[in-house]
């Protein structure tokens, strides 16, 4: 199962960065995000398609629909600058199955 | 507070068997209520799940690392480890553990910090 994401993102301070995360009948699967900024671990910012968890800003939200899932980050703060990754569960295979990532610019 | 560090060599020679330990804190992998996962990511490049076990000995693997991966779980230490045999240059790269939550479909709530290993003579 292929996940595909935009390899970057740019936004200015202040507006809305909108990352992709496109598979076939992803709409079918629950899908959750992960922000990994320089020389760090990567830390979940979204479950299920749409759920935060405790103590990430609601700033962050997220959809799933048809072949598309998104992360939508409004406004964005310089300190979003940071790597962006899909997940989903391949029930079939039972393997995990990561996006490329998509690299978020703040100019 | 749930806590996982990574821990074994930085340097392996190429053929040799790359072997990282996950010791946890702050969670007991005997209570059951997870899954817990060994993840990497190459130099510069995106995430790539290995596998993950549960405390019953049950695990799961990537198929495309599969033939060479096993991991194993050590209740009594509250660890779990991982060995990655017949390495090459291109299984240098940061490997993570994680706990995996099972709530609805398994994702990665906490990692560990990572450890770098690479692979060269």
């Amino acid at each position: 199962y292929v996940l595909t994401q935009p390899p970057s993102v740019s936004v200015a301070p202040g507006q809305t960065a909108t990352i992709t995360c496109a598979g076939n009948n992803i709409g079918s699967k629950s899908v959750h995000w992960y922000q990994q900024k320089a020389g760090q671990a990567p830390v979940l910012v979204v479950y299920i398609d749409t759920d935060r968890p405790s103590g990430i800003p609601e700033r962050f939200s997220g959809s799933n629909s048809g072949k598309t899932a998104t992360l939508t980050i409004s406004r964005v703060e310089v300190g979003d600058e940071a790597d962006y990754y899909c997940q989903v569960w391949e029930s079939s295979s039972d393997e995990g199955v990561f996006g490329g990532g998509t690299k978020l610019t703040v100019l | 507070q749930v806590q996982l560090q990574e821990s074994g060599p930085g340097l392996v020679k190429p053929s040799e068997t790359l072997s990282l330990t996950c010791s946890v804190s702050g969670d007991s992998i005997r209570s059951g209520g997870h899954y817990w996962s060994w993840i990497r990511q190459h130099p510069g490049k995106g995430v790539q799940w290995i596998g993950y076990i549960f405390y019953t000995g049950t695990t799961s693997y990537n198929s495309a690392l599969k033939s060479r991966v096993v991991i194993s779980v050590h209740t009594s230490k509250n660890q779990f480890s991982l060995k990655l045999n017949s390495v090459t240059a291109a299984d240098t790269a940061i490997y993570y553990c994680a706990r995996t939550s099972t709530v609805t479909t398994p994702l990665f709530d906490y990692w560990g910090q990572g450890i770098l290993v690479t692979v060269s003579s």
